[in-house]
């Protein structure tokens, strides 16, 4: 059965410093998302990665994927309020006979000035 | 090009009673996938369907239910609601069950009282 682990689950963090939010799964992956939901919202679409090495960025967000390691890391540079949300990791993995999406517990970011 | 839409919005019923949530996938998308998220248990699959078919079921009791019509417009529903059943459903579609996206509707919000 296919395990993803977020850490952290919650962080704060101060308007303009770096942080990096992690997510380790448990067997081989065809695609690993990553996800923004503000509160009461449905999920955003962030990245999609989809092979080992795989490194995407959009603004303030830069999301890579190690295979190998069955790691994702979701890094966080000069953050500032609006990047205040949960962020989901989820990973797909029919082709391993897994349901698609399983996702993790989430990290709630909240960006404090 | 409209987005996954999801109908209703809003839903309160009480115990025992039954459900159906629908979802219309964006034009020329065949696969739906729904999935339940609640404080406690996060995000969790409860079906796909491609086809009129569905492809996978998650860990859910036989009171969820769900169908896909020709026109891959798909509906779920909820038999003998439960306290436990009170949360966010949300809709996902893509192209094809192969697809790199998932983009995901606004979601139901289900209050059983």
């Amino acid at each position: 059965e296919l395990k993803v682990e977020q850490n952290p689950l919650f962080l704060s963090m101060q308007e303009g410093k770096n942080y990096t939010i992690y997510c380790n799964y448990s067997t081989t992956s065809d695609r690993l998302y990553w996800y923004r939901q503000d509160p009461g919202k449905s999920l955003e679409s962030l990245f999609v990665l989809l092979s080992n090495g795989a490194v995407k960025q959009e603004g303030r967000l830069m999301a890579s994927l190690d295979t190998k390691a069955r790691l994702s890391t979701l890094h966080i540079t000069a953050a500032v309020h609006d990047l205040s949300a949960t962020y989901f990791c989820a990973v797909d993995s029919r082709n391993s006979g897994n349901t698609p999406l399983v996702f993790g517990k989430g990290t709630r970011l909240s960006v404090i000035a | 090009k409209a987005g996954v839409t999801q109908t209703p919005r809003y839903l309160i019923k009480t115990r025992g009673q039954q459900v159906t949530l629908s979802c219309s996938p964006i034009s020329g998308h065949r696969s739906v996938s729904w999935y339940q998220q609640t404080p406690g248990q996060g995000l969790q699959f409860l079906f796909e369907y491609f086809s009129e078919t569905q492809r996978n079921k998650g860990n859910f009791p036989g009171r969820f239910s769900g169908r896909q019509f020709s026109n891959s417009r798909s509906e779920m529903n909820v038999s003998t609601l439960e306290l436990g059943d009170s949360a966010l459903y949300l809709c996902a579609s893509s192209f094809s069950r192969t697809s790199n996206e998932q983009f995901f509707g606004p979601g139901t919000r289900l209050t059983v009282l």
